[in-house]
């Protein structure tokens, strides 16, 4: 099945700085790349995501790139805020089956 | 359209016992994942099920979990005999399974094993 890895698990940036999260996956037949941004007790809530036939993909401060000859794909936060501190999850899908990466703790310092 | 709806949103059992967390999900999809999410650690699969199939368990413990998901009603996910470590939060997402969309999640079910 598939497996996605993702790094780093925590990372900590000054507002204003940039955040950028990556995650690999293994099953190269794996076709749609969402990411969420699960807040502390509540549930985690999709924030961008990518198709297999799209290379990157921009939301206002939040870019999601694909390589898939490397299989890897990342999430990069512009001008970080610090409501931007979350956990965040990458996911993989293939054939219905949608596997996450363990998550990335992210803190934004004022 | 109501979203994925988890209850009961807490729970607590006595070791033992047998939990019964229920998933309902949105108005239109037939796809159903499970997830379990132990206390400042990430999302750990366990189960993908179309109505009245599992489809992929490998994420699931041998022994005291089970899972369905009936033609008519929520799925459920089922831990018989109950132990501290299965203490954690039980989160279901739901999708229409057409070729890769969004996945929604519940509110999710936190287990306390006392």
């Amino acid at each position: 099945g598939e497996n996605v890895e993702q790094h780093p698990s925590t990372l900590s940036v000054q507002e204003g700085d940039s955040a950028v999260i990556k995650c690999t996956y293994s099953d190269s037949a794996s076709n749609y790349f969402p990411w969420y941004k699960q807040e502390l007790g509540k549930r985690p809530q999709l924030i961008i995501d990518i198709r297999s036939n799209v290379g990157e993909k921009k939301d206002q401060r939040i870019a999601v790139t694909l390589n898939k000859t490397a299989k890897h794909f990342s999430l990069h936060i512009t001008e970080t805020q610090p409501e931007d501190s979350a956990v965040y999850f990458c996911a993989a899908y293939n054939n219905n089956d949608m596997r996450f990466g363990a998550g990335t703790r992210l803190t934004v310092k004022p | 359209n109501a979203g994925v709806m988890q209850n009961p949103r807490h729970l607590v059992r006595r070791r033992g016992q047998e939990a019964r967390l229920r998933c309902s999900p949105m108005k239109g999809h037939s796809h159903v994942y499970w997830y379990r999410q132990l206390p400042e650690e990430g999302l750990k699969f366990m189960v993908y099920l179309q109505k009245e199939n599992i489809i992929d368990e490998s994420g699931m413990p041998k022994e005291r979990f089970s899972a369905e998901f009936p033609k008519e009603g929520p799925s459920i996910l089922r831990i018989q005999q109950v132990v501290r470590g299965d203490s954690a939060a039980y989160f279901c997402a739901s999708s229409p399974g057409q070729g890769g969309t969004e996945a929604f999640f519940g509110q999710g079910t936190r287990l306390t094993v006392v």
